[in-house]
């Protein structure tokens, strides 16, 4: 079994400041790792995902996040926000050994919230 | 354009009566999840399907029921059984080993009125 922890609920942040965002998880068995974002009423979109190789993963958006197994973390990073990523940050899970096809597993989101 | 088709994008149900939620999908993907989101609570797993005419039950299946007849179809129904229905569903589907990348649709919000 998997768990997923985010450890902030809202993070507001000044436009053009730098932001993390925390993820930590916990499990029995080797994982794949996932950044998701949501915009108010839609679906999710995948920000960027570790599967294996180099431990920095650069995704869309100007978003990269570092995979630390010692830690069991999978932190998002941005150098500089804009308003327009305003949004819902999802960190997700799945098992590697079973090649991630038994679905994801959420951590409960984090709220970004850009202020001018 | 391919992509997740959901249908609906907002639904309600009267107490005890039954709901179908469609999902179709021209990814020509194998698999098929349905997530439910309720506020801070994050997404929680219904119902995947790794094939046709086959699926499992996720951490949450009690009071739902899915079927997968066709490789781009994979509706849920919403049954009566189902306590505290009213939440957003969201459908997903990934192509399989060793892509895991989950392509999401647009949801359906279903509100029990």
């Amino acid at each position: 079994a998997q768990s997923v922890t985010q450890l902030d609920s809202q993070v507001p942040v000044f436009e053009e400041a730098p932001v993390e965002l925390r993820c930590n998880y916990s499990s029995s068995v080797s994982v794949y790792l996932f950044w998701y974002v949501q915009y108010p009423n839609q679906g999710l979109q995948l920000l960027l995902k570790y599967l294996s190789g180099s431990t920095l993963v650069k995704g869309i958006n100007g978003f990269e996040a570092e995979f630390n197994k010692s830690q069991t973390s999978f932190h998002l990073r941005k150098p500089s926000v804009h308003i327009s990523d305003t949004a819902e940050y999802f960190c997700a899970v799945s098992d590697r050994a079973r090649g991630g096809a038994d679905g994801l597993t959420f951590g409960k989101g984090t709220h970004l919230i850009i202020q001018p | 354009d391919g992509g997740i088709t959901q249908s609906p994008k907002y639904l309600f149900r009267k107490e005890g009566q039954n709901v179908t939620l469609s999902c179709e999908q021209n990814l020509n993907h194998d698999a098929m999840y349905w997530y439910r989101q309720d506020p801070g609570q994050g997404l929680r797993l219904i119902y995947y399907s790794q094939i046709v005419n086959d699926f499992q039950k996720g951490d949450i299946a009690e009071g739902y029921s899915v079927s997968r007849e066709k490789k781009e179809s994979f509706p849920l129904t919403v049954t009566s059984a189902q306590k505290n229905p009213t939440a957003f569903y969201l459908c997903a589907s990934t192509l399989g080993q060793p892509n895991t990348e989950a392509f999401f649709g647009q949801g359906t919000r279903l509100t029990v009125v």
